[in-house]
């Protein structure tokens, strides 16, 4: 699986757009980049996934770039509960695992 | 709930004791997988299942420990003699399989084991 590079923090204030950038600059034709968050001492939960449209559903938004090499997942009114770490991973659909790397801790601010 | 569910939540026990968890995945889900997580990391993966076979195993999973299937349900992870290093969030997730294709990796909330 290709590897992927998030920033470590970020800081939102509630109500506004939350936007997570991740890049994947080995992504492979084949792999999808997808979006887990874990909310402290809860394991992680499934948000969106894509392989190169634009997603969207009730939770988020991701926007991949028309090379592949990276995307950005977009909450569009962040709330507190938002508050959590977010994982940009990316695979094939057949792939077994999940690969986490260390994530984005998103804090979002009253 | 028909989530993926794990027991115990907490263990706390003695350098050197086993413990064994157990994980039941959504029903009708063919994959089964086991991660690890400690304080500030992104989870590790350990071992997955495809129904009863077990198909892949990290080389995070020592001989100490162990992960079974039996029926294609459930599953256990057993870890024999604890170090004070196994001190970890240990995650089942659960997901479909089927046309080549995986689902989505459904996660349970976790067995905090702590070794003294």
């Amino acid at each position: 699986d290709a590897k992927t590079t998030q920033p470590p923090s970020m800081d939102c204030a509630e109500g506004r757009a939350a936007n997570l950038p991740c890049n994947h600059s080995t992504i492979s034709g084949n792999e999808y980049v997808y979006w887990y968050r874990q909310i402290h001492s809860q394991g992680p939960q499934y948000i969106i996934h894509g392989l190169k449209n634009n997603e969207t559903n009730e939770m988020a938004s991701l926007i991949i770039t028309e090379d592949r090499k990276s995307s950005t997942l977009i909450l569009p009114h962040a709330t507190l509960r938002d508050t959590a770490v977010y994982y940009c991973i990316v695979r094939v659909t057949s792939g077994s695992r999940l690969t986490f790397g260390e994530g984005t801790q998103l804090t979002v601010n009253p | 709930d028909t989530g993926v569910s794990q027991d115990p939540r907490h263990k706390i026990t003695k350098r050197g004791q086993n413990v064994t968890f157990r994980c039941d995945p959504i029903s009708e889900h063919n994959r089964l997988y086991w991660y690890r997580q400690t304080l500030g990391q992104g989870p590790e993966f350990l071992t997955y299942f495809q129904n009863e076979a077990q198909l892949e195993k990290s080389r995070l999973l020592s001989d100490r420990f162990s992960a079974e299937r039996p029926k294609g349900s459930f599953s256990t992870l057993e870890i024999q003699r604890t170090e004070q290093g196994d001190s970890a969030m240990y995650l089942c997730a659960s997901s479909l399989t089927s046309g080549g294709h995986t689902g989505e990796l459904f996660f349970g909330e976790g067995s905090r084991l702590t070794v003294l």
